[in-house]
């Protein structure tokens, strides 16, 4: 398993700004997502984050405003990028170890 | 490609009787399949899993899932719910060339009531 925390845990900002979501795993792990969660909606996938690699994004998202980092094993940020409100959202991370964990969410609210 | 179907959006049971949340698969290959729990203001919280082998997969807090290949399904069940059990249940496939990417469903709303 892993033990995964995030900060910040949630925040509110204003439109036009940008928040910088990190990520901190307790174990070494190659394989890092970051996904969005609507509340009581399933969740979207932005993007596979592997260390020493560029980040794979999914359909729909793109790096200039997603852009992620993976300096090493153990830590990732996502940046949310020239916010609008419709980025509000639950913002969550996980590591696959065989199973994905997750973190616990980022909740942003863009007013 | 690989998809995964929770039919029902929610789900009501009374606390005691048994419970039961549906899902079912498509993937081109052998499936890896999933069960998340979240509860509200929480991330997602792994339950159980089938890999290979045995179809009944026991899990945490009581639950299990069995494991259908001709029915390509994969339910979730409890003997006897609890009040505490009240959450967001998602099941998720990944296929075993998916680059560990897993597939959702949209979540099954479980209430159980007093």
């Amino acid at each position: 398993s892993a033990v995964i925390s995030q900060k910040p845990s949630r925040d509110i900002c204003q439109r036009g700004t940008s928040l910088t979501i990190q990520c901190q795993v307790d174990s070494q792990v190659t394989m890092m997502f970051w996904y969005r969660q609507q509340p009581g909606q399933s969740l979207t996938l932005i993007a596979t984050a592997n260390q020493g690699s560029e980040a794979t994004y999914e359909s729909g998202f793109v790096i200039d405003k997603f852009p992620i980092s993976r300096p090493n094993l153990t830590f990732s940020t996502l940046t949310v990028s020239n916010m609008s409100p419709e980025d509000s959202s639950i913002y969550l991370c996980s590591v696959l170890v065989e199973t994905q964990y997750f973190g616990p969410g980022t909740r942003l609210l863009v007013l | 490609a690989q998809s995964v179907a929770q039919p029902e959006d929610q789900v009501n049971v009374a606390e005691g009787n048994p419970l039961t949340v549906k899902c079912t698969y498509s993937v081109s290959g052998n499936p890896y399949l999933f069960w998340y729990v979240q509860y509200p203001n929480r991330g997602l919280q792994f339950l159980l899993k089938y890999i290979t082998g045995d179809n009944l997969v026991k899990g945490s807090y009581g639950f299990e899932a069995e494991f259908n290949k001709s029915q390509t399904s994969f339910h979730l069940k409890k003997p006897s719910a609890l009040v505490s059990d009240s959450a967001l249940y998602f099941c998720a496939v990944r296929e075993t060339d998916s680059w560990g990417k897993f597939q959702f469903g949209a979540g099954t709303q479980v209430v159980v009531t007093p």
